[in-house]
């Protein structure tokens, strides 16, 4: 049982260039969830999809694009890198049918822009 | 709309002193609750969690909360710091099935030895 993974664990872009960041979870969890954590301003949520077929925008959209895969995966875009995006990015899953239950987190991606 | 607002961006505390993190919430229904850790270059993962029933929670590595809802508080203590406790920590609230998770901007406890 891996949990939730991701990949890749690092990349370096320049301004300009495309990526996607890939989720995986193996835990049958209908809901998934892209987070970036930038020092001093704690988790906020870009994107994230309540269940299979659905996406929804968080707090902070602009600049990148979900696709919810399937159930198990969940993508995010960078369709033109901006320096702004450097920051860790986080993929999490939740059982949507349990409402105190928790998030379940991969371990990051790195990602710097120049 | 909830949110969560943790004093203290940064505490240090000695090796086996009290370990104390404020975290406070706002929402306008009952809210669950949970303190998450951060350790250096790793993901989140779940100190414990307030759901319903007993105010005070207890989790992993020795850590409790207590839900005061008069005071909107889910204070993370812990009786004596361990060397292996030094991390980020991040409250975060949430009102349901559906409905987003609001993180804190997270208090990173260093502990001298």
């Amino acid at each position: 049982n891996a949990g939730v993974t991701q990949t890749p664990k690092f990349q370096v872009l320049k301004t300009g260039q495309s990526m996607t960041l890939q989720c995986a979870q193996d835990m049958n969890h209908n809901s998934m969830y892209w987070y970036r954590q930038d020092p001093g301003m704690g988790l906020r949520l870009i994107y994230y999809s309540a269940s299979e077929g659905t996406t929804d925008k968080g707090e902070v959209p602009n600049g990148y694009n979900v696709s919810r895969l399937n159930k198990r995966e969940f993508s995010l875009r960078l369709e033109s890198a901006a320096p702004s995006q450097t920051s860790v990015y986080f993929c999490a899953s939740k059982m949507r049918e349990i409402p105190y239950n928790e998030q379940f987190f991969g371990p990051g991606t790195r990602l710097t822009v120049l | 709309a909830q949110s969560v607002t943790q004093l203290g961006s940064h505490v240090s505390v000695s090796e086996g002193a009290l370990v104390l993190l404020r975290c406070n919430y706002s929402s306008s229904v009952p809210p669950y609750l949970f303190w998450y850790v951060q350790y250096p270059n790793q993901g989140l993962q779940l100190l414990l969690k307030y759901t319903t029933g007993a105010t005070l929670v207890k989790g992993i590595n020795g850590f409790e909360a207590e839900f005061k809802k008069s005071e909107t508080s889910f204070h993370l203590t812990k009786p004596s710091a361990h060397m292996s406790d030094a991390a980020e920590y991040f409250c975060a609230v949430t009102t349901g099935p559906g409905n987003q998770f609001y993180f804190g901007t997270g208090t990173s406890l260093t502990v001298i030895p």
